[in-house]
């Protein structure tokens, strides 16, 4: 089965410093990866995903990932983070021989950022 | 596009009353929808698979009898806490899948918080 490890329940950056939240995942057959954000008391909004295409994913709000199989990451970054994005960050993983309709999410990464 | 509305977002409840949550795709259709629970500060468990048109797949441990699904069109699903208890309240979230689309993404609710007394 596959599952998705993030790294760090808490990461705090300074603004305007670089954002790098963890993702490890483990699949048995080529994934689909997902980076969703949520704030507090809302629901989930794709930041970006990897479906077996290019391996550097560019996605909303100035994110980026990198999808590398040999490391089993797909780890999530900013260059400079603004206070609008202290956030909940989630990873996730959908298998592409499920039909791709189940995802497993990791346990959430909370950003904090300081002025 | 491709927003999915639910409603209510938060509802508080007597113990032993049921709650209905809905799950509307706004400007799409989905035969399938998924219904996830979180607790403070932790992830989204799936709870159940809502498949337009046909029972619900329900995930380990959840109990189908407590938590009923119905998913009677292609843009509404319906979960509905029966008889709620304390244990019951959490936050509620659904994603839907849009009609032919085989990317994997899923689009989300706002949540509906769901306080029972």
């Amino acid at each position: 089965a596959q599952s998705v490890t993030q790294l760090g329940s808490h990461v705090s950056v300074s603004e305007g410093a670089l954002v790098l939240l963890r993702c490890n995942y483990s699949s048995s057959v080529p994934p689909y990866l997902f980076w969703y954000v949520q704030y507090p008391n809302q629901g989930l909004q794709l930041l970006l995903k990897y479906t077996s295409a290019a391996t550097l994913v560019k996605g909303i709000n100035g994110f980026e990932a990198e999808f590398k199989k040999s490391e089993t990451s797909f780890h999530l970054t900013k260059p400079s983070a603004h206070m609008s994005d202290a956030a909940e960050y989630f990873c996730a993983v959908s298998e592409v021989n499920t039909g791709f309709q189940k995802l497993v999410f990791g346990t959430g990464t909370r950003l904090l950022v300081s002025p | 596009g491709a927003v999915v509305s639910q409603h209510p977002s938060r509802v508080i409840c007597k113990s032993g009353t049921s709650v209905k949550i809905e799950c509307r795709s706004l400007d799409f259709q989905a035969t399938t929808m998924f219904w996830y629970r979180q607790f403070p500060k932790q992830s989204l468990m799936l709870m159940a698979t809502s498949n337009e048109g046909s029972k619900a797949t329900y995930e380990q441990g959840v109990e189908k009898d407590k938590f009923l699904i119905n998913h009677a069109s292609l843009t509404l699903s319906t979960l509905t806490v029966t008889s709620a208890h304390p244990e019951d309240s959490s936050f509620y979230i659904c994603s839907a899948l849009p009609l032919g689309v085989n990317t994997g993404e899923l689009f989300f609710g706002e949540g509906s918080r769901l306080t029972v007394l």
